[in-house]
């Protein structure tokens, strides 16, 4: 099972929005709407920022939300603020009955 | 407070085996399947392994078939990852995490460190 694909980097300002994509296949992303991410700052273990494509768990900000097309699943990050500088990795369930990763990305705030 | 506590790691020889545990509280251990995820020195996360609730279904990442083992103790709360044939490449930390509606890792361990070294 290959690593799904996620930018390596995504930066704005303040303020701002940004979009992460992470592209699978149609045994992964595709083909379930079980796509999660995860936020990660370092030397922390990560945590979970979105469920279910689109579903925040419990205290988690409504300035994070997530949406799938096909094969391609994208979270997107409003109102961008220093605290949201980490590592964001998306996640999916498979077809072989798995778990598969993105490549993950990291978000700079300028 | 969900928690979860992995230990065990350490600095192991190549060839070498380590059995990491995963000791789980402040929710019913039996409801939950679990998952060993681990990541790489600056790399990326890596899923390793998923038990199911009851402890009959498992399944393996291709890169850890055959070498490692995955299982669960209810009475201990505890989830368990026994480790062999231990290479350079496995050098990580280990976290354990709790796995929601066949899904989702929703609960993450603060991870434990293997180190596979001469």
């Amino acid at each position: 099972q290959s690593a799904l694909t996620q930018p390596a980097s995504v930066s704005g300002s303040p303020g701002q929005s940004i979009t992460i994509s992470c592209s699978g296949t149609s045994s992964d992303v595709g083909g379930y709407n079980y796509v999660s991410w995860y936020q990660q700052h370092p030397g922390k273990a990560p945590t979970l920022l979105i469920y279910d494509v689109s579903s925040r768990p419990s205290g988690i900000s409504d300035r994070f939300s997530g949406s799938k097309s096909g094969n391609t699943a994208s979270l997107t990050i409003s109102g961008l603020q220093a605290e949201d500088e980490a590592d964001y990795y998306c996640g999916s369930y498979t077809s072989t009955y798995g778990y598969v990763f993105g490549t993950g990305t990291k978000v700079t705030v300028l | 407070d969900v928690k979860l506590v992995e230990s065990g790691g350490g600095l192991v020889q190549p060839g070498g085996s380590l059995r990491l545990s995963c000791v789980v509280s402040g929710f019913t251990f039996s409801n939950y399947e679990f998952n060993w995820v681990r990541q790489a020195p600056g790399k990326g996360l890596e899923w390793l392994s998923y038990i199911s609730a009851g402890g009959r279904n498992i399944v393996y990442a291709d890169s850890v078939k055959g070498r490692f083992t995955i299982s669960r103790d209810s009475a201990k709360k505890t989830v368990y990852l026994q480790m062999s044939s231990l290479r350079a490449e496995d050098t990580a930390i280990y976290y354990c995490t709790r796995y929601n509606d066949f899904n989702y890792m929703d609960a993450w361990g603060n991870g434990t460190t293997v180190t596979v070294s001469s």
